[in-house]
């Protein structure tokens, strides 16, 4: 059964850092094209970052160099390395696998994890 | 930048159909994918590829893309599908994906 599982989330002061991860299950994370996608409270879904199966990644505007995508293939785990929190980056935090071929989709996802940045 | 518009609430009675639409520009072109997402829970994939179901959605969910808007359609709408709605496009060649704003279905 293909399952994604978040973890790590937390309070966490701004400026500070925090790192997220998605532990996998079902399928190889160098299989696929794996990403972060997070929801503000009372906001939409917003794509955070991906990690392509070939290694290559990209970032929102709104996190690049802030936010560092990595995938460990011995752990079968995709990570979010977030430094340099803002109040804005609070959100749940989803990961979830990406699909297609001439377009992309997201399925399955996790359930999410809850980012707090706050003093 | 590229837009896409959802309106922000759709109402509907249960057993009658809901229409939920996405603008964007030349919309017609491109791949839209929609997501059911319930307080809570892991947002749920219910359309790919304009029309296409995953296994496990019922039938009752359909999407359309002939044009300006793209649409998802349910049919016989039920109190359980009450949850925000996403549609979503990504195209090759173009490295993120954008969404929606969403649209809260209100099951009345």
């Amino acid at each position: 059964e293909v399952q994604l599982v978040e973890s790590g989330g937390g309070l966490v002061q701004p400026g500070k850092s925090l790192r997220v991860s998605c532990a996998v299950s079902g399928f190889a994370v160098t299989t696929y094209s794996m990403n972060w996608v997070r929801q503000a409270p009372g906001k939409g879904l917003e794509w955070v970052s991906v990690v392509h199966a070939g290694g290559g990644t990209h970032y929102a505007d709104s996190v690049r160099g802030r936010f560092t995508i990595s995938r460990d293939s011995s752990k079968n785990t995709v990570d979010l390395q977030m430094n340099s929190l803002r109040v804005d980056d609070t959100a749940v935090y989803y990961c979830a696998r990406s699909s297609g071929w001439d377009s992309f989709w997201f399925d399955p996802w996790g359930q999410g994890t809850l980012v707090t940045v706050s003093s | 930048s590229y837009v896409l518009t959802q309106p922000p609430s759709v109402s509907v009675a249960p057993g009658k159909t809901a229409r939920i639409t996405c603008g964007g520009n030349n919309i017609g072109t491109k791949s839209v994918h929609w997501y059911q997402h319930k307080p809570g829970q892991a947002p749920v994939m219910v359309i790919y590829s304009n029309s296409d179901r995953p296994s496990g959605i019922p039938e009752r969910f359909s999407g359309s893309n002939s044009g300006n808007p793209a649409t998802l359609i349910i049919s016989r709408v039920e109190v359980g599908d009450e949850a925000d709605y996403y549609c979503q496009v990504w195209e090759r060649g173009s490295d993120h994906p954008l969404f929606g704003g969403g649209t809260k279905l209100t099951v009345l």
